[in-house]
């Protein structure tokens, strides 16, 4: 079966100006987390939807929003970009649990750099 | 909270053996996952510990000690291609399920 779709896989944007990221998931996948990695800091916990509800959210400030439609699909929105949120954004997508003993499938990443 | 640690770099020879530990500390601890990570790539499954012991696929093994609050990731045969960074996360359900990534190890395999 397909993998985790993210688009785009590259994106350059301006400071101030917001951007939004696209996961589909892997099919039958319900659970979509989102993760910002940095160098040095490794995985950082955006957000996480489960069935269009967001069931939890990292210490991000509210600039970073996301949101998932019915058929799982998921967008992360940055408004007001700053320098800062360059970093590498990664989906990942589970199915019924980690006793399915795989945890997180994840996509290959859209690497956001702001100038 | 939750936090995990393990070591920033690690360098080893082709064919050699290396060991990349992981401690952590999470409330909710339901598992423990290792993830490859290829620079630029998406990380991938390596290996999922529940129970306490060692669980061995292939050249890669992993460990783990619920009590000790301690899980390693075994390489054996080391191949170029295993250089990457290695990421520990715990499995953690506060209500729900996630993942608690550590900042990862980047292994580096010379000739």
């Amino acid at each position: 079966k397909a993998g985790v779709t993210q688009t785009p896989r590259y994106l350059i944007k301006t400071r101030g100006q917001q951007v939004t990221l696209s996961c589909s998931p892997i099919s039958g996948h319900r659970s979509v987390s989102w993760y910002q990695q940095t160098p040095g800091q490794g995985l950082q916990f955006l957000f996480e939807y489960f069935s269009e509800t967001q069931r939890n959210k990292g210490n991000f400030p509210g600039r970073f929003s996301g949101r998932q439609f019915s058929n799982s699909r998921s967008e992360m929105n940055v408004s007001t970009l700053e320098l800062g949120d360059s970093a590498l954004y990664l989906c990942a997508s589970m199915g019924a649990g980690i006793s399915e003993g795989r945890g997180y499938t994840f996509g290959s990443g859209t690497r956001l750099t702001v100038v | 909270g939750q936090n995990i640690d393990q070591p920033t770099e690690m360098t080893a020879t082709e064919g050699a053996i290396v060991q990349i530990n992981c401690t952590y500390q999470t409330s909710g601890f339901n598992g423990l996952f290792w993830y490859q990570q290829h620079a630029g790539e998406a990380p991938t499954f390596l290996s999922y510990n529940v129970l306490d012991g060692l669980e061995e696929k292939g050249r890669f093994s992993s460990f783990l000690s619920r009590s000790k609050g301690y899980s390693y990731l075994l390489l054996k045969e080391l191949q170029m291609k295993d250089s990457a960074s290695y990421l520990c996360a715990a499995g953690v359900n506060t209500g729900f399920q996630k993942l608690v990534f550590g900042t990862g190890t980047r292994l580096l395999v010379s000739p």
